[in-house]
């Protein structure tokens, strides 16, 4: 299957500093990506949608200052979590679909803020 | 208000036996239903679709069945081995919205040797 990466894999970071996370497509192009959140024992909550080369498509609830999300090219989106807090501890996926409506998901990226 | 649900946190199933996961969904918009697995601290791994014109898909060891006038849908696995031990997703698309994924909670799969 297409194959989606994400960087990095695991941060851990002192409150109120920002983190970016990656994500890539590496074997095909991607207008669209989108970011997902799982807590624990709990199932994925999307985001946010990535548009390339346009804004990003926000859930109701997501703080769109507080995770910028920014497509610069069709094969990277980036996740900015600002001024992050504990609260924002999770582990974070990104997906794309390079062909019809399969979303293939990065290896996800796990956030720790102390 | 949880579109897509799966009512059964956990199942375990004897190795070798079938595994048959659930899954309930509300919105009538859907019409893409997708499985996944997932281990823990890795993203979920893609594993069967089914297109709301069609009742059966069948890959290898996995089936999913889709019942449109009971929303319903199910995963089955046989023989089912240890390797399948994973929570696994249901998802379901509106295709003529915006692609995005509506998860079920997921159902953890035992698998007993």
């Amino acid at each position: 299957g297409a194959v989606v990466s994400q960087h990095p894999s695991r941060v851990i970071c002192k409150s109120g500093t920002s983190v970016k996370i990656e994500c890539r497509s590496l074997d095909f192009q991607a207008t669209t990506m989108f970011w997902y959140r799982q807590f624990p024992k709990q199932s994925l909550m999307l985001m946010a949608t990535s548009n390339e080369g346009s804004k990003a498509t926000y859930e109701q609830g997501v703080e769109k200052d507080k995770f910028l999300i920014n497509h610069a090219s069709l094969t990277l989106s980036t996740l900015t979590v600002t001024s992050a807090h504990p609260e924002d501890s999770s582990f974070y996926i990104c997906s794309a679909n390079p062909l019809g409506h399969e979303q293939f998901f990065g290896p996800g990226t796990r956030l720790t803020v102390l | 208000d949880q579109q897509v649900k799966q009512n059964s946190p956990s199942l375990s199933v004897q190795e070798g036996r079938i595994s048959i996961l659930n899954c309930d969904y509300t919105n009538s918009m859907f019409d893409y239903f997708l499985w996944y697995k997932k281990y823990p601290a890795e993203g979920p791994t893609f594993l069967i679709s089914i297109s709301s014109i069609k009742d059966k898909n069948e890959d290898g060891r996995f089936t999913v069945f889709l019942n449109k006038s009971a929303k319903h849908l199910s995963l089955h696995i046989v023989p089912s081995q240890p390797g399948d031990s994973a929570v696994y997703f249901c998802a379901a698309i509106s295709t003529s919205g915006n692609e995005k994924l509506t998860f079920g909670t997921g159902t953890r799969l035992t698998i007993i040797p």
